[in-house]
C-alpha cells in the first residue's frame, strides 16, 4: 500500500531532550515536507525537500533540523524542544512540486507532541 | 504575504442536510486544492482545480474554483456523518508554495 509512515505517533517529552520523528514514504516520491498544526493556525511548513540532500526552511524552521540522505526517509530532529514546540506534526510526500495542478500531498497520520 | 481564509470555521448539520465551505482570499491563485482531514489522521488530497470556473464533482461533492482564481467553494449534498472532518483548501501561490486555509471542522450527526 502506498503510504507515508511516521513513527512516533504519541510522544511526551520533557524540555531540552533530543528527539526524532521519523517519516518513510514507499512511493518514490521526489518532494518531502513536514509541517505543524495548531489551532487557529493551521498547516505550517517547518521545512521541505526537493531531492535527496536537498532541505530549505518553510515558515516555521526554527528549532527543528532535517536530512535527506536517502530518498524514502526525511526525519524531523528537535534537538531541544521546548514546551512552544508541543504541536500535531505531519510528514508529507509527492512525486514533484506539491503546488503544481499535476501532484498534491500524500500525508502521514501525525505524531501528536507534548513537551512539558 | 498570500492567505487563504475559510468560512465557516465550525459547522454542526444533521444528516441529510446540504451545506457550502468557502476558501477565499485577495490573492489569484494559480490552482487550489482540497483535502479533507478525519479526526486521527493525515490531510487526504479530494481534488484540484486550475482553470477559472472550473466546476469539479465528487460523489456528493461539488468544487469550483472562482472565475478570477481567488475564491472556491465546496459543496456537500445530503451530508452524511461519513463527510465529518477538516476540509482545507490550499492555493498554488506565487512563491512555489503551497498555502494551507485554516480549514472548516464539519461535524454531521445521525
Amino acid at each position: 500500500e502506498a503510504q507515508v509512515t511516521q513513527n512516533p505517533r504519541y510522544l511526551i517529552t520533557v524540555t531540552g531532550k533530543k528527539l526524532t520523528v521519523t517519516c518513510s514514504q514507499n512511493m518514490n516520491h521526489e518532494y518531502m515536507s513536514w509541517y505543524r498544526q495548531d489551532p487557529g493556525l493551521g498547516l505550517r511548513q517547518i521545512y521541505y525537500s526537493m531531492n535527496v540532500e536537498v532541505t530549505d526552511k518553510g515558515d516555521v524552521p526554527e528549532g527543528y533540523k532535517v536530512s535527506r540522505k536517502e530518498k524514502r526517509n526525511f526525519p524531523l530532529i528537535l534537538e531541544s524542544p521546548s514546551p512552544n514546540q508541543t504541536s500535531l506534526y505531519f510528514c508529507a510526500s509527492s512525486l514533484g512540486q506539491p503546488y503544481t495542478p499535476t501532484y498534491g500531498y500524500t500525508f502521514g497520520s501525525g505524531t501528536r507532541l507534548t513537551v512539558v | 504575504t498570500q492567505l487563504l481564509e475559510q468560512s465557516p470555521q465550525f459547522l454542526s448539520i444533521q444528516e441529510g442536510e446540504n451545506l457550502t465551505v468557502y476558501c477565499n482570499s485577495s490573492s489569484v491563485f494559480s490552482s487550489l486544492q482540497w483535502y479533507r482531514q478525519e479526526p486521527g489522521e493525515g490531510p487526504v488530497l479530494l481534488v484540484t482545480v486550475v482553470t477559472g470556473g472550473e466546476v469539479k464533482k465528487l460523489k456528493r461533492l461539488t468544487f469550483q474554483f472562482g472565475d478570477a482564481r481567488k475564491d472556491s467553494s465546496l459543496h456537500i449534498t445530503a451530508a452524511q456523518p461519513g463527510d465529518t472532518g477538516l476540509y482545507l483548501c490550499a492555493g498554488a501561490g506565487n512563491t512555489d508554495k503551497l498555502i494551507f486555509g485554516t480549514g472548516t471542522r464539519l461535524q454531521v450527526f445521525p
